[in-house]
């Protein structure tokens, strides 16, 4: 496809299971990002990934959470023991690369449910 | 760290009329890029408009454009001649250019936009 596609579209889980969401960024874009969207707490920043530099970690929020990237491309972001304030949107975006103002395309993201 | 602020939850336009969104934020850099995203019922974010710090000039697309005012830390967007297709949430953010500090996307709380036929 053209654009970012994540997978599923939503996700229902009960608190304490481990939830695995996916991202398959636009093809040649060497960034790629991961965003949370709640009520509480809005638009955040998760991760990045940016080709084979080591990611920017600093906004996951605790430890419970991982994201990992193969290959370069497709992307796993996972929450293991999953709470109830995990519950939100997860966005994915993927970009060209980091320099002067590179637009991040977005995917139409997860709602993740966690009861 | 920097903040966005956009303090209005919800505008209501009138169809062809215009409407103007107001952001601001807070930062102790001298370079950054600014955009405007637009978020419809189908949770797809968009990219409206962007805007360099280092330039003065304010950026248009189409029906669309920007008021940068960087003494200020203002950056509003103004929607003319709104359409029905413009309903949707409207995101400012901002991003860092320097490199240490990640290129990460800050987003204010958004505003809702409701067009009025």
């Amino acid at each position: 496809g053209a654009g970012v596609s994540q997978s599923p579209s939503n996700k229902v889980t009960e608190k304490g299971k481990d939830v695995e969401l996916r991202c398959d960024p636009i093809s040649g874009h060497t960034a790629l990002y991961w965003y949370r969207q709640s009520l509480g707490q809005g638009l955040e920043f998760l991760i990045y990934f940016q080709g084979n530099s080591a990611p920017d970690k600093s906004g996951l929020p605790s430890d419970r959470f991982s994201a990992e990237r193969t290959g370069g491309s497709v992307s796993t972001l996972t929450i293991q023991r999953t709470q109830q304030e995990d519950s939100a949107v997860y966005l994915c975006a993927s970009s060209l690369g980091l320099a002067g103002a590179q637009e991040q395309f977005f995917g139409p993201g997860t709602r993740l449910t966690v009861l | 760290a920097q903040t966005v602020t956009q303090s209005q939850p919800e505008m209501s336009v009138q169809e062809a009329e215009t409407v103007t969104l107001s952001c601001t934020y807070d930062t102790s850099e001298s370079d950054y890029y600014l955009f405007w995203y637009k978020q419809p019922p189908s949770r797809q974010m968009i990219l409206v408009i962007r805007q360099e710090a280092y330039k003065q000039q304010n950026a248009t697309e189409n029906r669309f454009s920007v008021n940068f005012q960087k003494a200020a830390k203002s950056f509003s967007l103004k929607i003319s001649d709104s359409q029905l297709g413009d309903a949707a949430m409207y995101f400012c953010a901002y991003r860092s250019a320097t490199r240490a500090a990640g290129n990460k996307l800050t987003f204010g709380g958004g505003t809702r936009v409701l067009v009025k036929p």
